[in-house]
């Protein structure tokens, strides 16, 4: 069974500061690295995906994946408390077929 | 939710019933998913379909069938052979370009058992 481990938090931060949200898969083939955020009783919306070793910037995200390492993290700069949300790491695994298998989700929370 | 419709929003299911999940996408979308979310819990993958009258097992599949016969549309039912099906269930969607990796997801299903 291919796994994907993310610390399950809660994570909590000041507003303002940065949070780093970190997940470690088990399937070296693995493609494509995918950050969903979930609000409370919501489906999930995709932020970032990466798919080569480095860093990848969008706004105030940025997205790390180091493949040796099996490792991807989210960084949130400047959290807001709206950023308050589970965040889901999500790794596509090599092979003809498209299967996202998700970790259990990092809750974050970013006090006022 | 990106053209995913996902019905009814809140099912109850009585012992022994078998339910069904409604999901309906405009989207246009070869492929189609099932996930299942228990609290606390990341996303499983019940059933997958890349294309019409086609469709896999996922990870959890055992007490659930899927059927396919429309591009638009993936139904989920949820049989008496699933012992725990209290969740929220997820409806997705998927483009067939390789470089179209983002799945769009339904507003989602909350079935619990009377």
């Amino acid at each position: 069974q291919k796994e994907v481990e993310q610390n399950s938090g809660p994570l909590s931060v000041p507003e303002g500061a940065i949070a780093s949200l970190n997940c470690t898969y088990s399937d070296r083939g693995s493609q494509s690295f995918f950050w969903y955020r979930q609000y409370s009783g919501k489906s999930p919306e995709l932020i970032m995906s990466i798919y080569s070793n480095g860093d990848k910037e969008d706004g105030r995200f940025t997205a790390q994946l180091n493949k040796a390492s099996q490792y991807v993290s989210l960084l949130i700069r400047d959290s807001q408390p709206s950023d308050s949300a589970t965040y889901l790491c999500a790794v596509r695994s090599g092979g003809s077929n498209y299967k996202l298998t998700f970790g259990k989700g990092t809750l974050l929370t970013v006090n006022p | 939710d990106g053209g995913i419709t996902q019905s009814p929003k809140y099912l109850f299911r009585k012992e022994g019933q078998n339910v069904t999940l409604s999901c309906e996408q405009n989207l246009n979308h070869d492929a189609m998913y099932w996930y299942r979310q228990d609290p606390g819990q990341g996303l499983r993958l019940i059933y997958y379909s890349q294309i019409v009258n086609d469709f896999q097992k996922g990870d959890i599949a055992e007490g659930y069938s899927v059927s396919r016969e429309k591009k638009e549309s993936f139904p989920l039912t949820v049989t008496s052979a699933q012992k725990n099906p209290t969740a929220f269930y997820l409806c997705a969607a998927r483009g067939r370009l390789a470089t179209n990796e983002k799945l769009f997801f339904g507003s989602g299903t909350q079935l619990s058992v009377l």
